[in-house]
């Protein structure tokens, strides 16, 4: 069965770190992999996306994300973490049906 | 230049009373989804349509409905809500058939129930 796994619940960082938020996948073929962020009440922005090519992805907001085949993983990433990316992150994978399986979600925390 | 919208962003309605929640989309996609979140979990599918197809996942209940008249346009009906039902309910489009494209949320409507 396909499956998303997001191993911390909540991650926090002082301000100017670098972050990390950790995903790893289960899924049969080709990976599509995505990341989102959610502010408080609001809907799921996307960040960024692997298809193919290149193991690391640029996205929105200076993110970016590494994937690896033989640890299955697609850690989000930031060289130098601000206060406003306080947020929520789903890692989510397509399946075959073209449905996204999502992660359970973390909630990052930056700390001025 | 929003392209998912839902309206209302707040929804109080009464336990058992019969609501309805909106979306629209200026992206001209072909798929349209509805997830309810709850308590910053994960979001749940509720079903989607593929053009006029409707695909019910299996765990919806029956008490959830929903109406897509047009392309640009989809509801979510709830007949009789109950507590249980209060959650952030989530829009969502992607482009026909396309494993490799991300789908586009609305800003969601915060249901109250009471």
């Amino acid at each position: 069965a396909q499956s998303v796994a997001q191993p911390e619940d909540q991650v926090n960082v002082a301000e100017g770190n670098p972050l990390t938020v950790k995903c790893t996948y289960s899924v049969s073929g080709n990976p599509y992999l995505f990341w989102y962020v959610q502010y408080p009440n609001r809907g799921l922005q996307f960040l960024l996306k692997y298809i193919t090519g290149d193991n690391l992805v640029k996205g929105s907001y200076g993110f970016e994300a590494e994937f690896n085949k033989s640890q299955t993983s697609f850690h989000l990433k930031k060289p130098s973490a601000l206060v406003s990316d306080s947020a929520l992150y789903f890692c989510a994978v397509r399946d075959s049906n073209y449905q996204l399986i999502w992660g359970a979600g973390t909630k990052l925390i930056i700390k001025p | 230049d929003a392209m998912v919208i839902q309206n209302p962003r707040y929804q109080v309605t009464q336990f058992g009373k019969p609501v309805t929640l909106s979306c629209s989309q200026t992206l001209n996609h072909n798929v349209m989804y509805w997830y309810q979140q709850k308590s910053s979990q994960a979001p749940k599918l509720l079903f989607h349509y593929y053009d006029k197809d409707f695909n019910n996942e299996a765990d919806t209940p029956d008490n959830f409905q929903s109406r897509r008249p047009n392309t640009s346009f989809c509801f979510l009906d709830i007949r009789s809500p109950g507590l249980g039902d209060a959650a952030m309910y989530l829009c969502a489009t992607t482009e026909t058939g396309f494993m490799n494209t991300e789908a586009f949320f609305g800003q969601g409507t915060r249901l109250t129930v009471v």
